[in-house]
C-alpha cells in the first residue's frame, strides 16, 4: 500500500522567512495530494492540494510543487506570519483504492 | 450549510466499557472516513465507508472495533471492551465522492481510564 514520508518533523523559521515542508511517497499510481494544516486542538483543514497533472500550484503565500518521477512534493510557505504555526500533513491518495494517506506531519514554530 | 459534526466532542470510560462515536457528514456527502490521532502523531485511517456499506476498513483492528453508515443517521465508530490504548483522538470527515477534499469534524477525544 501507500507510504507516506513527511520531514522534517520540526522546524522552526524566523517571521517574514519562508518555511518548506518535504514530503515522499511510494505508490506510482498516487494521483492526489492535499495538504492540510492542523491548530492546536483543532480539526485538520486544507490548505492546498495539487493532482498529478500540474507541476505546481500557488494560492497567495503557499505554492505545493510535484515531481511525479522522483515521487515527491513539497509544500512552500512564504513571508511566514505567527498564525503560520501549526502542524502540517501532507497527504498521497489515488483513485485505484480512495483512501488517503497521511504523513506523520510537521510542527512548524514561527520565532517573533 | 453545517460543516461535519461529531459528537460527543470528550468521551471518558472505564476499561472494559463499549465507546460508540458519531459523525454526520456533511449535506450532500455520502463518503465517510474515520481517523485515529494519537498525540503528536499524524492521522491513521482507519475505516472507508458510503451509505450501508462499508468500502475499506483496512485500517481497523480487527476485533472490538466497527463501523456503520446506515441509511438513515450517522456514522458509528463502535469500540467494544476499551482499553487504555484506544485512547487518542478519533476524526471523521467527509466528500461527495473519494479523490476529493475531505472535510473534518472536530473530533472525538476518548479517555479510557
Amino acid at each position: 500500500g501507500e507510504n507516506v514520508e513527511q520531514h522534517p518533523s520540526t522546524l522552526s523559521v524566523q517571521e517574514g522567512d519562508s518555511a518548506v515542508i518535504k514530503c515522499t511517497y511510494s505508490d506510482s499510481a498516487s494521483n492526489y495530494f492535499p495538504w492540510y494544516k492542523q491548530e492546536l486542538g483543532k480539526r485538520p483543514q486544507l490548505i492546498i492540494d495539487i493532482r498529478s497533472n500540474v507541476g505546481e500550484k500557488k494560492d497567495q503565500r503557499i505554492a505545493v510543487t510535484l515531481n511525479k518521477t522522483a515521487k515527491h512534493f513539497s509544500l512552500h510557505i512564504t513571508e511566514t506570519q505567527p498564525e503560520d504555526s501549526a502542524v502540517y500533513f501532507c497527504a498521497a491518495s489515488s483513485n485505484r483504492d480512495d483512501k488517503i494517506i497521511f504523513g506523520k506531519g510537521t510542527r512548524l514554530h514561527i520565532l517573533p | 450549510n453545517a460543516g461535519v459534526m461529531q459528537n460527543p466532542r470528550h468521551l471518558v470510560r472505564r476499561r472494559g466499557q463499549e465507546a460508540r462515536l458519531r459523525c454526520s457528514p456533511m449535506k450532500g456527502h455520502s463518503h465517510v472516513y474515520w481517523y485515529r490521532q494519537l498525540p503528536e502523531e499524524g492521522l491513521k485511517f482507519m475505516v472507508y465507508l458510503q451509505k450501508e456499506n462499508i468500502i475499506d476498513e483496512s485500517g481497523m483492528p480487527k476485533e472490538r472495533f466497527s463501523a456503520e453508515f446506515p441509511k438513515e443517521g450517522p456514522s458509528i465508530l463502535r469500540i467494544q471492551q476499551v482499553v487504555r490504548g484506544d485512547s487518542a483522538a478519533y476524526f471523521c470527515a467527509s466528500c461527495v465522492r473519494s479523490y476529493n477534499e475531505q472535510f473534518f469534524g472536530p473530533g472525538t477525544r476518548l479517555t479510557v481510564l
